[in-house]
């Protein structure tokens, strides 16, 4: 099936600088790409997505691209934020036949805190 | 749009009680539901997917007789935990995808359970 491995927190940062969290996926035929924000108590939010092989997705201020030759969702943002801390799932959703169409896989999760 | 909510937002029971969890999709009609529980600090766990009108299909390892879904409108998908123990509290969060978003998903806020 597929699998998402994410970058391993947790993730400290002082306001301002810069932030990349890795993902790399493993998956059959040609999914879309995810990440997600999740603040303290709260259910998920979408943060970003790319449907595509070298799309670019954006909100925020985070980027990242789809990068098909690596499988690679690496999040990145030039300047973060107190209001960033939060926890940051990358998530590919299954679009080949099967068990596991229309299902997304999530990773671990990293734990990003941001400082003043 | 594309709103989901979830009722309640947290519930406290006692062991052997049944809680029901229900979600709901507030400006769109939802196809396929879908039920993930999240440990505290890990990644959510697909527990089952709902489509209108028929049985639920459940991950390997979940309990389809402890775990009761029903999505019995396209607005509205019920979780049932059935005789709770205190290794059933966990955050639960449902999912929602249909409208004009087909193959994309939204998410509650979550429900945190707490068995006693």
């Amino acid at each position: 099936g597929d699998s998402v491995t994410q970058m391993e927190g947790p993730v400290t940062l002082s306001e301002e600088a810069f932030l990349t969290i890795n993902c790399t996926y493993t998956a059959t035929g040609y999914p879309s790409l995810f990440w997600y924000v999740q603040y303290p108590g709260e259910g998920l939010q979408l943060l970003l997505k790319a449907t595509k092989a070298d799309d670019k997705g954006s909100n925020k201020g985070f980027e990242a691209t789809y990068r098909k030759e690596t499988t690679s969702f690496h999040l990145e943002k030039g300047s973060v934020q107190v209001s960033d801390s939060a926890v940051y799932f990358c998530a590919p959703l299954a679009n080949a036949g099967g068990t596991s169409y229309g299902k997304l896989t999530f990773g671990q999760g990293t734990i990003l805190t941001v400082h003043p | 749009g594309a709103v989901v909510s979830q009722h309640p937002s947290w519930v406290i029971c006692k062991s052997g009680t049944s809680v029901k969890i229900e979600c709901r999709s507030l400006d769109f009609q939802a196809t396929t539901m879908f039920w993930y529980r999240q440990f505290p600090k890990q990644s959510l766990m697909l527990m089952a997917t709902s489509n209108e009108g028929s049985k639920a299909t459940y991950e390997q390892g979940v309990e389809k007789d402890k775990f009761l879904i029903n999505h019995a409108s396209l607005t509205l998908s019920t979780l049932t935990v059935t005789s709770a123990h205190p290794e059933d509290s966990s955050f639960y969060i449902c999912s929602a995808r249909g409208g004009l978003a087909a193959n994309e998903q939204f998410f509650g806020p979550g429900t945190r359970l707490t068995v006693l």
